[in-house]
């Protein structure tokens, strides 16, 4: 069954901190992951994208792992910032010609000061 | 700021009325989607647009009709919706075959 599990539900971090959240997925074939930040009542914005043959790719503050092998993922958050409070949603394409992303249920962050 | 636009952004609306969400893209990305997303839920896709044609309709009841007039528009028509249709209704424009998928702001609809 195509899933995407991610971990923790929700976290709260306290501002400057640091933080990594999870995503395990069992979709297969694999085509790409993608993690999206959504603040609340607004639509997903991309955060990164990776397909197979990519381990690692950041984009400012936010860094995005990739393990095929192990079908995991990981967004670390470095030096955290209020407006990093949001779901994060970790999301994979199958290799087919379906055009349904599976999405994961998200990560809900808060960071206080 | 976002490439897809949505309006409104905000709807109220009873349960015999009759109205419409619009999603515009000027990306030139010729796949077009509705989605559902309740709240700390993940989004639910509805239908696919590719090419101007329907390509997946989710079994989304009938009370909810899609339209694309042309590759840089998408409506959704709400007819007679349920208090449970209230929801945060999301569009995303993409390049066909799904690789991306890029979303709008979305619209906060309130069926009474």
């Amino acid at each position: 069954k195509n899933q995407v599990e991610q971990s923790p539900q929700s976290l709260i971090i306290l501002e400057g901190k640091n933080c990594t959240l999870q995503c395990n997925y069992t979709v297969s074939p694999f085509s790409n992951l993608r993690w999206y930040k959504q603040d609340t009542g607004r639509g997903p914005v991309s955060l990164t994208i990776m397909t197979f043959s990519e381990n690692t790719k950041s984009n400012g503050r936010y860094t995005a792992t990739l393990d095929a092998d192990t079908k995991q993922s990981s967004l670390h958050i470095t030096a955290s910032q209020l407006s990093d409070s949001a779901s994060y949603i970790c999301v994979v394409r199958r290799m087919d010609s379906s055009y349904k992303l599976i999405f994961g249920s998200g990560t809900r962050l808060l960071v206080r000061p | 700021d976002t490439e897809v636009t949505q309006t409104p952004k905000h709807l109220v609306m009873g349960m015999t009325n009759k109205k419409s969400l619009k999603c515009e893209q000027h990306m030139g990305h010729r796949a077009m989607y509705w989605y559902k997303q309740k709240a700390k839920k993940p989004p639910e896709l509805m239908f696919v647009y590719s090419y101007e044609k329907l390509s997946i309709n989710e079994s989304v009841p009938s009370r909810f009709s899609p339209e694309c007039p042309n590759s840089s528009l998408l409506n959704l028509h709400l007819h007679a919706l349920q208090p449970e249709d209230s929801a945060l209704y999301l569009c995303a424009a993409g390049v066909a075959g799904g690789e991306t998928q890029y979303f709008g702001p979305g619209t906060r609809l309130l069926v009474l």
